[in-house]
């Protein structure tokens, strides 16, 4: 079936620094990316999104990459601070409005 | 975005019995999901709640366990059935809102041990 890899499992990075996790999917129909935060107890949040007509996207400290091509996108998150720390999950969607999630990452944002 | 409340937020139940899970959203919304999230794992979609019609079920869900119900636009409901302890889990259900029909945004999650 249809599936979305995501990598790292986990990542740890000094404050300050810049973080990246990379998700895969598979299914070529796929249109619409979406990057979740979920803090310990606490519901998944939409941080940010991109569409497939759009290569790149950015919200202040949050960027995310889209490569059509190669079937995998990205999200880069700048300066990191202690309340980035989190677990994220990407997501891919397509016409049928279901998400194929990925395995998520926690990032651990040290001192 | 739409506000989702859930009911109740948590619970402790016996094995055997049924739980019921409420999801409320304060506008009408297009799509309602339902999902289990195991702690320190990913979200599985259980079903698509479907308005004035039965739910679709993902593979390995079935309508006898988990039957689900959603009479209007703005209300839902997961009942899980005949619990045993593998059924010990977070249950989320997400809404897409009227101007979009993919970006998913999550209720705050019943979190149910079943001993």
């Amino acid at each position: 079936g249809e599936n979305v890899e995501q990598h790292p499992s986990t990542l740890s990075v000094q404050e300050g620094d810049s973080a990246v996790i990379k998700c895969t999917y598979s299914d070529s129909a796929s249109n619409y990316f979406p990057w979740y935060k979920q803090e310990l107890g606490k519901r998944p949040q939409l941080i940010i999104d991109i569409r497939s007509n759009v290569g790149e996207k950015k919200d202040q400290r949050i960027a995310v990459t889209l490569n059509k091509t190669a079937k995998h996108f990205s999200l880069h998150i700048t300066e990191t601070q202690p309340e980035d720390s989190a677990v994220y999950f990407c997501a891919a969607g397509s016409s049928n409005y279901q998400l194929i999630w990925g395995a998520g990452t926690k990032l651990i944002i040290k001192p | 975005s739409a506000v989702i409340s859930q009911k109740p937020s948590r619970d402790i139940c016996q094995r055997g019995t049924s739980l019921t899970i409420q999801c409320q959203v304060d506008s009408q919304v297009t799509m309602m999901f339902w999902y289990r999230q195991q702690p320190g794992q990913s979200l599985t979609l259980i079903a698509t709640a479907n308005q004035g019609s039965e739910a679709t079920y993902e593979s390995g869900f079935v309508i006898d366990k988990f039957p689900i119900s959603r009479p209007n636009l703005t209300f839902s409901t997961l009942t899980v059935s005949n619990m045993s302890p593998e059924d010990s889990s977070i249950y989320l259900c997400s809404v897409t809102g009227q101007g979009s029909t993919d970006t998913q945004y999550f209720g705050p999650g019943t979190r149910l041990t079943v001993l």
